[in-house]
């Protein structure tokens, strides 16, 4: 069974830092590329950040670019988002996602999602 | 970046309803186009992909149509289980794009 688990979500002062983890089992990390995606409190999807399976190729929203870092551990099975610089607009709940096993940028697996909130 | 409208943005309906979510994309993305069903406090689920796709899992009431810029999500006969937000995305290029979303509320 495919499982994606987020770890890392807390609450953090403007300005700071937090490093987002997302534990993969059911498949080998290697065989897929991964997304995050996010949620602010009562608002809609947003697409924030893409790696390959390789870690050669990412791919980030424009909110978030040159502040947020994307990178996985393929051998750890293990997804990552370093966020730093945070505005009170990164509130949110981040989902880690996966196509893996369909069709690219269609994702069919979810996390549960963890919840970053931004705030003095 | 391409922008993905969704009409309306909430609907009030009974079970047995036909209910019909429009998406534009503000540029041609083909088919690459995919349905989400969200409900509270959960993740999303997919639930259509390449614009007319149905999901392994997902029931035959649900269907979707269109390619280019205009597409189409229609729940034939709205279930209790259907009363959810429902989001399309498009898949063609990135930075990929969500619509604002939909929301299907009980009449």
């Amino acid at each position: 069974e495919v499982q994606l688990v987020e770890s890392g979500g807390a609450l953090v002062q403007p300005g700071g830092s937090l490093r987002l983890s997302c534990a993969v089992s059911g498949f080998s990390l290697s065989d897929s590329s991964m997304d995050w995606v996010r949620q602010a409190p009562g608002k809609g999807l947003e697409w924030i950040s893409y790696i390959s399976s390789s870690s050669g190729t990412k791919y980030y929203a424009d909110s978030v670019k040159g502040r947020f870092t994307i990178s996985r551990d393929n051998a750890k099975n293990a997804l990552f988002l370093q966020m730093n610089s945070l505005r009170a607009e990164d509130t949110a709940v981040y989902y880690c996602v996966s196509d893996y096993g369909g069709i690219p940028n269609y994702y069919d697996f979810w996390g549960q999602g963890t919840l970053v909130t931004v705030s003095s | 970046d391409i922008q993905m409208t969704q009409s309306p943005s909430s609907v009030s309906a009974s079970v047995g309803d036909r209910v019909t979510i429009t998406c534009r994309a503000s540029q041609d993305i083909s088919n690459w186009l995919a349905w989400y069903q969200q409900k509270p406090g959960k993740a999303p689920k997919l639930l259509i992909y390449a614009a007319s796709t149905l999901q392994s899992g997902v029931p035959s009431r649900f269907s979707g149509s269109g390619s280019g810029t205009d597409f189409t999500l229609t729940i034939s006969s709205l279930q209790p289980e259907d009363f959810a937000t429902y989001y399309c995305q498009q898949a063609y290029r990135f930075s990929l794009t969500f619509g604002g979303g939909t929301a299907v509320g009980v009449k």
